[in-house]
């Protein structure tokens, strides 16, 4: 039973390189969403997705892209990383129905020196 | 505009005391719901209850329990007899009607159960 798996875990990025979060989802969610978790901040929305096809911005979009290119998979894109991109990016997915909980996976560790 | 603000940044208790964890939101909306999550010191978000804007009632759940208060907008979590395992992070969280379920999160308090 994976759940929302994101891949990788952890990463180190130089200031300027790019690279992509891959989130994967079993549970046929039509709804994925990318967050980001810094110290003292909770949880930020990042990027969402209502469906395969379609993105939309959130909270703190700016220096990411996303891509929902299948329903069961949501990419996260850094194109030039920058020190303020480190955080912890969590991956979730949900149902449709109004209210109803996400399900969030492990989270990725990304550090930009 | 949406807002949830948990001023608790953190709390220590000793094993076997209660502690409420208190969580204040604000929302336009008269249809929303309300969350908590866990975060253990192993990173992953756990789910622990939800609650929508027309159910005020009280809920409990084993040493659980959670009181929603629209008057004073308020969703408090409370852990009787707390126990080391409940050392985490928890989080609030607010959800809108419309919107694809959205989640606006409080900043977290972190509890820390001393043995």
């Amino acid at each position: 039973n994976a759940g929302v798996t994101q891949t990788p875990k952890f990463r180190v990025l130089k200031t300027g390189q790019s690279m992509t979060l891959l989130c994967a989802q079993d549970m046929n969610h039509e709804y994925m969403y990318w967050y980001r978790q810094d110290p003292g901040m909770g949880l930020r929305l990042i990027h969402y997705s209502v469906g395969e096809g379609t993105t939309a911005k959130g909270e703190v979009p700016d220096g990411y892209n996303v891509s929902r290119l299948k329903k069961q998979n949501f990419l996260l894109g850094l194109e030039s990383a920058a020190p303020s991109q480190t955080s912890v990016y969590f991956c979730a997915s949900s149902s449709t129905l109004p209210g109803t909980e996400a399900f969030f996976g492990q989270g990725t560790r990304l550090t930009v020196v | 505009a949406q807002k949830v603000t948990q001023a608790q940044t953190e709390i220590s208790v000793v094993e076997k005391e209660d502690v409420t964890l208190d969580c204040v939101y604000e929302t336009r909306d008269t249809t929303y719901y309300l969350f908590w999550y866990k975060q253990p010191p192993s990173g992953e978000l756990v789910f622990l209850i939800r609650r929508n804007s027309f159910d005020e009632q009280n809920e409990i759940s084993g040493r659980y329990s959670w009181n929603f208060q629209k008057s004073t907008s308020s969703f408090n979590f409370t852990i009787t007899a707390s126990q080391v395992v409940d050392s985490a992070v928890y989080f609030c969280a607010l959800s809108e009607a419309i919107g694809a379920n959205n989640l606006f999160f409080g900043t977290g308090t972190r509890l820390t159960v001393i043995p």
